[in-house]
């Protein structure tokens, strides 16, 4: 079966740093997806990764490794406002996004 | 634009009634998509469309019923409801396959009692 496992809650301090790993098990890959989720809103896109290596994007650095199923998002420098879920979604060989579960980010002042 | 939009917001249906969700989105995607999320969980995928005329069942389809008639309109049928229905729904669109990058809707929040 195909799978997407991430953490189901975090927390952190105001102003640090934090990484949220994502690992998957699909059949086939075709890229993955981080998106943000304020409670009770709409998810909306962070990232995309479709090939190995870092992408940087402000304060929010999506990472990929292919060959070990393994992703993760880091967040710099965070904000009270960046408190909220966060869905890692993999494509797979049909094209179709799995989704996980959600890491729900606490921040603390 | 106004992207996707969903109607209504909110609704509250007894077991057995039926109702459509709307969504409607004007950045002209062939692809939309219907999902559900239930409290602590990832979105599970309803049914989706690549165009006007086609829809394909996803991963959670009984239940639901869609139309895509025109590339702008992808309405949702809920024929008999249940309690398991009870959930938040959100509509996305997007422009290539499987989504480079899927747009939501606000979401309905559907309860079944």
């Amino acid at each position: 079966g195909q799978n997407i496992d991430q953490p189901t809650e975090m927390t952190a301090t105001e102003g640090a740093i934090v990484q949220i790993n994502c690992t998957y098990q699909t059949s086939g890959f075709n890229g993955l997806f981080w998106y943000q989720q304020h409670a009770g809103e709409a998810p909306t896109f962070l990232s995309y990764n479709v090939l190995d290596g870092l992408e940087e994007k402000g304060r929010f650095s999506s990472f990929l490794s292919r060959s070990k199923g393994y992703s993760y998002l880091l967040l710099k420098e965070l904000q009270m406002k960046d408190s909220a879920s966060y869905l890692c979604a993999v494509r797979d060989g049909n094209y179709q996004l799995i989704w996980g579960a959600g890491t729900k980010l606490i921040i603390k002042p | 634009n106004a992207g996707v939009t969903q109607t209504p917001k909110f609704r509250i249906l007894k077991i057995g009634q039926s109702m459509t969700l709307q969504c409607a989105q004007d950045m002209n995607h062939n692809y939309m998509y219907w999902y559900r999320q239930d409290p602590g969980m990832g979105l599970k995928l309803i049914y989706y469309s690549v165009g006007a005329g086609i829809t394909d069942k996803g991963e959670v389809p009984n239940g639901y019923n869609v139309s895509r008639s025109t590339t702008e309109d992808f309405p949702l049928r809920l024929e008999l409801a249940a309690p398991s229905q009870t959930s938040v729904y959100f509509c996305a669109s997007s422009s290539t396959t499987g989504g480079y990058e899927q747009y939501f809707g606000p979401g309905t929040r559907l309860t079944v009692t």
